[in-house]
């Protein structure tokens, strides 16, 4: 079934710790999200990828990377967890041009 | 000035009731608008997708689009239990066309 899938869905960590989320998506779309969600707020884009080996940040500044080595695959990276950091994250993809995004269930990320 | 701009509510009604949610933006060359759903700790799921003016339908939900005041908004019918959810209006904006989003509406439908 062509899906997109987060993993883990809740992930509680000590501050400085490195975490990586995982977005893998099996609907062969292009182009891939990164968004990030605090309670009761909008959804900011913090990252895209148009394709494999392109990424871009988003309008709101993170200190979270991304890398697409593969269409499939979207992981992004902490390198060190702050109290901060603490959000929903959601990944979404979609079919080039305008598209409409499909979403994911999220990542809900508490860093003590 | 935010580029969309949503009725934060919550709001409130009672099972049966017809729900208007509303959004205004600010740039008068978007062109297609969104209306997302989304439950409690789940990412959000397409409802409507409009492009032009006028009314779209889909069962008891309608997206209306006023491009002249530059208004959206989504109607529900006979509303539900289950209909109960934040209501986010989505719109391409920016030179990458990526998705910009209200603030979300927040609708509690009693039985």
């Amino acid at each position: 079934e062509a899906d997109i899938y987060q993993t883990p869905r809740y992930l509680v960590i000590g501050t400085g710790k490195k975490i990586t989320l995982e977005c893998s998506q099996t609907m062969g779309h292009d182009k891939m999200y990164w968004y990030q969600q605090d309670p009761g707020m909008e959804l900011h884009l913090i990252h895209y990828s148009y394709g494999v080996n392109s990424t871009e940040k988003g309008d709101l500044s993170s200190e979270s990377t991304v890398s697409r080595i593969r269409t499939e695959h979207f992981p992004l990276t902490l390198e060190s967890a702050r109290p901060s950091h603490t959000s929903q994250y959601l990944c979404a993809s979609s079919e080039s041009g305008h598209s409409v995004p499909f979403f994911g269930s999220g990542t809900q990320l508490s860093v003590l | 000035q935010k580029e969309v701009e949503q009725d934060p509510g919550p709001l409130s009604v009672p099972e049966g009731a017809i729900v208007s949610l509303n959004c205004t933006y600010s740039n008068s060359a978007f062109q297609y608008f969104m209306w997302y759903r989304q439950y409690s700790r789940k990412g959000p799921e397409l409802l409507m997708y409009t492009y032009s003016s006028g009314n779209k339908e889909d069962g008891r939900f309608t997206a209306q689009v006023d491009k002249s005041s530059k208004y959206i908004s989504l109607f529900i019918r006979d509303s539900q239990p289950s209909d109960s959810a934040t209501y986010l209006c989505a719109i391409p904006s920016g030179s990458a066309r990526q998705l910009t989003f209200g603030s979300g509406t927040q609708l509690t439908v009693l039985p």
